[in-house]
């Protein structure tokens, strides 16, 4: 039922403190990966992106880490706020063969604690 | 705001009837695209345009639902024949794609989402 869907994995973070959140992506033909924030009650929000030639990328407090041998990304947020609490979702893309359509990972619930 | 806009935000309707959503892009984006998410889950990928034209769809697009761009601008999703399966947050998001180097990037912006509910 519905409440299997509501058991996202949790990460629970003092404020001030930097968080790591984890993604295993599923394609390894996938080409490009975004990370998204999705507040309660709102559509996602776009944080930073990264390609598949690329294995870090650093945008402002944000670094996103792409480890392509074992198909993992991860999202660090240094020095997290309580603005930070939200669902992070990794996404991936298969572009460059044509199909354009992004594939959501699970999610994971960030919670900072003040 | 100048951001990817949806109307209704919220719809609550009886088994069986007939909903329709709107989706405005951001104004310069070519291509839009329709996601449906359920509670606690990441969102499904259901259709995408390019313009006018309606490139993919997602076997979860069943025949009750059929999407629109008529004028490669706003997009309506059409539910017919509503069921209780079919409650969830549809979101829409608009890109435009650009060449760099190599490839293009896809990156996509969201709209707030439609929250159905289908009694």
């Amino acid at each position: 039922g519905e409440s299997v869907g509501l058991h996202l994995p949790t990460l629970s973070v003092q404020e001030g403190d930097n968080s790591i959140i984890n993604c295993a992506y599923s394609n390894s033909a996938s080409d490009y990966f975004i990370w998204y924030k999705q507040e309660s009650g709102k559509g996602p929000q776009f944080i930073i992106d990264i390609r598949s030639n690329m294995d870090k990328r650093q945008g402002q407090r944000v670094t996103v880490l792409l480890n392509k041998t074992v198909k993992h990304l991860s999202l660090q947020i240094a020095a997290t706020q309580p603005g930070d609490s939200a669902v992070y979702f990794c996404a991936e893309n298969l572009h460059n063969f044509g199909n354009e359509k992004l594939t959501f990972g699970t999610g994971t619930r960030l919670t900072i604690i003040p | 705001d100048t951001g990817v806009s949806q109307d209704p935000r919220h719809k609550i309707t009886k088994r069986g009837q007939n909903v329709t959503f709107r989706c405005d892009p951001i104004s310069e984006h070519n291509r839009l695209y329709w996601y449906r998410q359920t509670l606690g889950q990441g969102p499904e990928f259901l259709t995408y345009f390019q313009n006018e034209a309606q490139l993919e769809k997602s076997r979860l697009l069943s025949d009750r639902f059929s999407a629109e761009r008529p004028k490669g601008s706003f997009s309506t999703l059409e539910i017919q024949r509503t069921e209780q399966g079919d409650s969830a947050m549809y979101l829409c998001a608009s890109s435009l794609e650009w060449q760099i180097y190599q490839g293009s990037y896809n990156e996509q912006f969201f709209g707030p989402g439609t929250r159905l509910t289908v009694l």
